[in-house]
């Protein structure tokens, strides 16, 4: 079955402090992987789409990396304004199957 | 600002009325979504139109009826719908609903009440 799990489903970090957020997934035939951010009462912001194993995107503070299993999205040195909600999708069949996101607050 | 337009931004609406939501977008995408999202959790897809076609229908309650006028508009016509209905509704287009890597972008949604 496609599965997408996402890691940890909150976290909680001191600004400045470095950190990264984790997406497994269990898809057959991935189209792509696609990181979002999601603020309280708005829609989902695109990131990056990853595709292939080793691809690494960056903007920012944020670094997402991809390998056949699983993706990455690091956080350098975050800020208060970084607080939100990261969501991780794969692509299948015209379809984003999410993962439940996590949940980041960033305190000054 | 996004590039998808969603309106209206809230909605209160009783279980008999019937009210619709509206959803543009001027990127040239010839897909476009709907998703329905509860708090904390990720969005589901409900539907999706592809070439002003609908393509995938996510086995949604008749009550949710969607329409493609053109392939800048999409609306979701809503009626007799239930309090569990009530979410923030999220449309979504994308260049294409086959190609690989084209990313979904998303407006901020309509956050709809049922009493």
């Amino acid at each position: 079955e496609d599965q997408v799990t996402q890691s940890p489903e909150a976290l909680r970090l001191q600004e400045g402090e470095s950190s990264s957020l984790n997406c497994s997934y269990t898809v057959s035939g991935l189209r792509g992987l696609f990181w979002y951010r999601q603020d309280p009462g708005k829609g989902p912001e695109f990131l990056f789409t990853l595709y292939s194993a080793g691809e690494e995107k960056e903007k920012e503070r944020l670094k997402a990396t991809l390998t056949k299993k699983e993706s990455f999205l690091h956080i350098t040195a975050p800020k208060p304004e970084d607080s939100a909600t990261y969501l991780c999708a794969v692509q299948k069949r015209g379809k984003l199957i999410f993962g439940q996101g996590t949940e980041l607050s960033v305190k000054p | 600002d996004t590039e998808v337009t969603q309106t209206p931004k809230h909605l209160v609406m009783g279980m008999t009325n019937k009210k619709s939501l509206k959803c543009e977008q001027h990127m040239g995408h010839r897909a476009m979504y709907w998703y329905k999202q509860k708090a904390k959790k990720p969005p589901e897809l409900m539907f999706v139109y592809s070439y002003e076609k609908l393509s995938i229908n996510e086995s949604v309650p008749s009550r949710f009826s969607p329409e493609c006028p053109n392939s800048s508009l999409l609306n979701l016509h809503l009626h007799a719908l239930q309090p569990e209905d009530s979410a923030l509704y999220l449309c979504a287009s994308s260049q294409d609903s086959g190609t690989q890597n084209q990313p979904q972008h998303f407006g901020d949604g309509t956050r709809l009440s049922i009493l």
